[in-house]
């Protein structure tokens, strides 16, 4: 166990469903992210919160929505998502937004939009 | 901005011989080099990293390499093991808080009976 702690595990969702995936840490970090795992593609960053405060977002579309309510809980919203969207989503965590340092990464929603 | 490529994509060894990744990176400023690896039905795990300052670093059965001129990095995994199947990858950051870090595409290591 890494520390990092997601649900669902699995989420089939149809393009019209809202879901929300949750994140949860307590390794006393204060930088989370949420990540895209595609096939036979690099991981994708999508959003850094440091400190709560998101600060960064990759020009991800609107229908993904993050929201990080204290230092150890981050959730991902979706709503309206596309087949493309399918993929493994994947939290992570660190000890600070410093990019040098060891990212705990949670086991992932696999993500199916039927 | 940095880029990451990472070669082979797919890796069949016999267990007991040793596995070699290599990746390359774009960013001369990058100073920051760790390997994940992922297991089946789990997150990416740091086994091993390497700061620019070094050119090698061992741990047990895996040692990584790093060549700055070159822009290149290599993880070795000697004497393989059945658990050692996984997917792999490699990263490169400059480290700092507005950095990225790029991770390259994976490489899916199969360790042969």
């Amino acid at each position: 166990e890494t520390g990092v702690t997601q649900t669902p595990r699995h989420l089939v969702m149809g393009m019209t469903n809202k879901k929300s995936l949750k994140c949860e840490q307590h390794l006393g970090h204060n930088a989370m992210y949420w990540y895209k795992q595609s096939a036979k593609k690099p991981l994708e960053l999508m959003f850094v919160y440091s400190l709560e405060e998101r600060v960064e977002n990759n020009s991800v579309p609107s229908r993904f929505s993050p929201e990080c309510p204290n230092s150890s809980h981050l959730f991902l919203h979706l709503h309206t998502l596309q087949p493309e969207d399918s993929a493994l989503y994947l939290c992570a965590s660190s000890r600070d937004r410093v990019t040098d340092t060891e990212a705990f990464f949670g086991q992932g929603t696999r993500l199916t939009v039927v | 901005g940095e880029n990451v490529e990472q070669h082979p994509s797919t890796l069949s060894v016999q267990e007991g011989d040793s596995a070699v990744i290599k990746c390359t990176y774009s960013d001369s400023a990058s100073n920051y080099f760790p390997w994940y690896k992922q297991e089946l039905g789990k997150g990416p795990q740091l086994i091993i990293d390497i700061r620019s300052n070094v050119g090698e670093k061992k741990d047990q059965r895996i040692a990584v390499t790093l060549n700055k001129t070159a822009k290149h990095f290599s993880l070795h995994i000697t004497e393989t093991q059945p658990e050692d199947s996984a997917v792999y990858f490699c990263a490169a950051t400059r480290g700092n808080r507005d950095d990225k870090i790029i991770f390259g595409k994976g490489t899916r290591l199969h360790i042969l009976p």
